[in-house]
């Protein structure tokens, strides 16, 4: 079955202590990103990347690392989070990242920074 | 920069009638709009693609209309079911690998 999964799906942490939230995709694509999603505020895209090796800053990238060694995985690294990281963070996929392509998300985690 | 507007409060409809949610966006006319349906603590699921050259686009039960005039979207689903009830985001992309632009959402029920 084609699907983006992420790990963990819940997590509760203290400020300070990092963290690696992993995502992984099984259909082959280019394009992968990282959204944080906040009420009120709505989705928002922290990285993205284009292929292997090739990752870039969206709108909300303070606070995060990517990091993309393989074309499968996009892992979020948060170095040291704050509570203002406390947020539902999605992974998503698609093909080439063309205006076109459709998105695929993964079910999300939540993270909570206490 | 592009901005995406919904009505993010919630919208009721009876069953069996037709919701129509808007999406508003200003500044220059986005190539293209994306419809995704997100239900609660899961990840939005794709819906609808429509072009700037295109009026209408429909998939069974759902509608898009696009019209650059009015800066606008609309979205359909017609014989409206409380399984249809969700949250149905608007998403610019313009072109580029930049990523999708989310507006906040329209929190769509459907009553029995």
């Amino acid at each position: 079955e084609a699907q983006v999964t992420q790990n963990p799906r819940y997590l509760i942490t203290v400020t300070g202590k990092k963290l690696t939230v992993t995502c992984s995709q099984n259909m082959n694509h280019e394009y992968m990103s990282w959204y944080r999603q906040d009420p009120g505020l709505g989705l928002r895209q922290i990285y993205y990347s284009m292929n292997v090796e090739v990752t870039d800053k969206g709108d909300v990238p303070e606070g995060y690392k990517v990091s993309r060694k393989e074309k499968r995985n996009f892992p979020l690294i948060l170095e040291s989070p704050s509570p203002n990281q406390t947020s539902l963070y999605f992974c998503a996929s698609s093909y080439t990242g063309g205006s076109t392509d459709t998105q695929y998300f993964g079910p999300g985690t939540r993270l909570t920074v206490l | 920069s592009q901005k995406i507007e919904q009505n993010s409060e919630a919208l009721n409809i009876q069953e069996g009638k037709t919701a129509t949610l808007t999406c508003n966006y200003t500044n220059y006319s986005p190539a293209y709009l994306q419809w995704y349906r997100q239900d609660p603590g899961r990840g939005p699921v794709f819906l609808l693609l429509i072009r700037e050259n295109e009026k209408e686009k429909r998939k069974e039960r759902l509608k898009v209309t696009f019209d650059t005039t009015l800066k606008q979207s609309l979205f359909h689903i017609t014989a409206s079911q409380p399984a249809d009830s969700a949250t149905y985001l608007c998403a610019h992309t313009g072109g580029g690998a930049d990523g999708l632009t989310f507006g906040k959402g329209t929190h769509l029920i459907i009553q029995p």
